[in-house]
């Protein structure tokens, strides 16, 4: 069964600074994808960036990078250059296989100014 | 702005009432899920449908019930919930079952019943 361990439930940033988001994970699988959610306090879950177990480099989409460390299980999101509206819940994810996403239990950014 | 659209946003029923949340997608995806998450806690899986068909059902109580009539659209009808059953409906969409594909979410419904 897979898992997904987020160990910060809350982190503080300040505004324009670089924040990365833990998470580890657990599967016995080769073959599985690795995400990165946002949810602002409205409830829609935006996506942000999405790893492959057999991607060698990490993914970066503008303002988000992945920091992929598959001997450690670990995918953790690095936020540079923070922002008011980087406040929010972020959920890593993981799938497998076919079908099943699972979540790990989230971390809520609050950027300060 | 989402591509995946569901409505009501807010829905307010008794527990002896029958209602119904809608989704829709027109990304050409051939699966579609639906999540329930809790407050403070992460979107769990209730039930996957590919192409079409229920793939997965996560022993959800019978008092909710999938329906997808086409490939666009997906109804959770929802008869005879209790109080805990508040929470927000995630429905997603993702090109198909596999695990390279993202999962696209919609804004949610939320569900108060009392």
């Amino acid at each position: 069964a897979q898992k997904i361990t987020q160990t910060q439930p809350g982190m503080f940033v300040q505004e324009k600074e670089a924040v990365t988001l833990d998470c580890t994970y657990d599967t016995s699988d080769q073959s599985y994808g690795l995400f990165w959610y946002k949810q602002p306090s409205s409830g829609e879950m935006i996506f942000l960036i999405y790893q492959g177990s057999y991607d060698e480099q990490n993914a970066t989409e503008g303002r988000y990078s992945l920091n992929f460390q598959k001997a450690r299980k670990s995918a953790n999101l690095v936020i540079s250059a923070s922002q008011l509206g980087d406040s929010a819940m972020y959920f890593c994810a993981m799938r497998e296989r076919y079908n099943d996403m699972r979540f790990g239990a989230g971390t809520r950014l609050t950027v300060k100014p | 702005d989402t591509e995946v659209t569901q409505t009501p946003k807010h829905l307010v029923m008794g527990m002896t009432n029958k209602k119904s949340l809608k989704c829709e997608q027109h990304m050409g995806h051939r699966a579609m899920y639906w999540y329930k998450q809790k407050a403070k806690k992460p979107p769990e899986l209730m039930f996957v449908y590919s192409y079409e068909k229920l793939s997965i059902n996560e022993s959800v109580p019978s008092r909710f019930s999938p329906e997808c009539p086409n490939s666009s659209l997906l109804n959770l009808h929802l008869h005879a919930l209790q109080p805990e059953d508040s929470a927000l409906y995630l429905c997603a969409s993702s090109q198909d079952g596999r695990s390279g594909n993202t999962i696209y979410f919609g804004e949610g419904s939320w569900l108060t019943v009392v």
